[in-house]
């Protein structure tokens, strides 16, 4: 049973840059969730796609968007990249009938801004 | 105010030692409760959810106080497999669909 998996590991870009970050779900899972973590820090929701749609938004600039494939996976995209965003870029995913708490990580795509 | 606050530790503990954990947050709605594991650069894990009536899971115990806004984790007989960041996570009402995570606090078991 594949886990979430996300792509690529590790990625260096400069500011001003485009990143996009790729993730599918858990085998039977339906949502897709992308969190931030930035060093010594919880992750913080960026949003939540559902049946192709963004659900959720958390408090995150436009600079920030995303799409959810018939597949269900899901890509991250950044544009005008900053310094401050270099982090590591968790996706999560989760099943509708299942526990509203328990999301499934994948390892996280760290992404470094020069 | 941040929605979840918890211990900054680290926290250095031997093999075998009692270790607790504590995690406060600041919306007296909230609703699901749980404790996140997290090895180092890697990514996080449920260890638990938190019920109103406390809950146990082998040598894991989680306690949660509604009127405190408080939450706890009780580590027993530590091992070195312990050695990891324990993520406070919370979710209410407005919060929606999203997990509020707190910063995390570090626990080391030494030898």
């Amino acid at each position: 049973d594949a886990g979430v998996t996300q792509s690529p590991t590790h990625l260096i870009k400069t500011r001003g840059q485009q990143v996009t970050l790729r993730c599918s779900p858990k085998s039977g899972h339906d949502t897709v969730s992308w969190y931030q973590q930035a060093l010594g820090q919880g992750p913080q929701f960026i949003f939540q796609y559902y049946e192709e749609e963004e659900r959720q938004r958390g408090n995150f600039p436009d600079r920030f968007s995303g799409h959810q494939f018939p597949n269900y996976s899901s890509e991250l995209n950044v544009n005008a990249l900053l310094l401050g965003d270099s982090a590591l870029y968790l996706c999560a995913s989760s099943s509708r009938t299942g526990n509203t708490g328990e999301l499934f990580f994948g390892e996280g795509s760290r992404l470094t801004v020069l | 105010r941040k929605e979840v606050e918890q211990d900054p530790g680290p926290f250095n503990v031997p093999e075998g030692a009692t270790v607790a954990f504590n995690c406060t947050y600041s919306n007296s709605a909230s609703q699901s409760f749980f404790w996140y594991r997290q090895d180092c650069r890697k990514e996080p894990k449920l260890l638990m959810s938190v019920y109103s009536s406390g809950n146990e899971d082998g040598r894991f115990t989680a306690q949660l106080n509604r009127a405190s806004q408080y939450i706890s984790l009780l580590i027993r007989d530590s091992k070195l497999s312990d050695s990891a960041t324990y993520l406070c996570v919370v979710n209410n009402p407005n919060s929606g669909y999203a997990l509020n995570f707190g910063k995390g606090t570090s626990l080391l078991v030494t030898p």
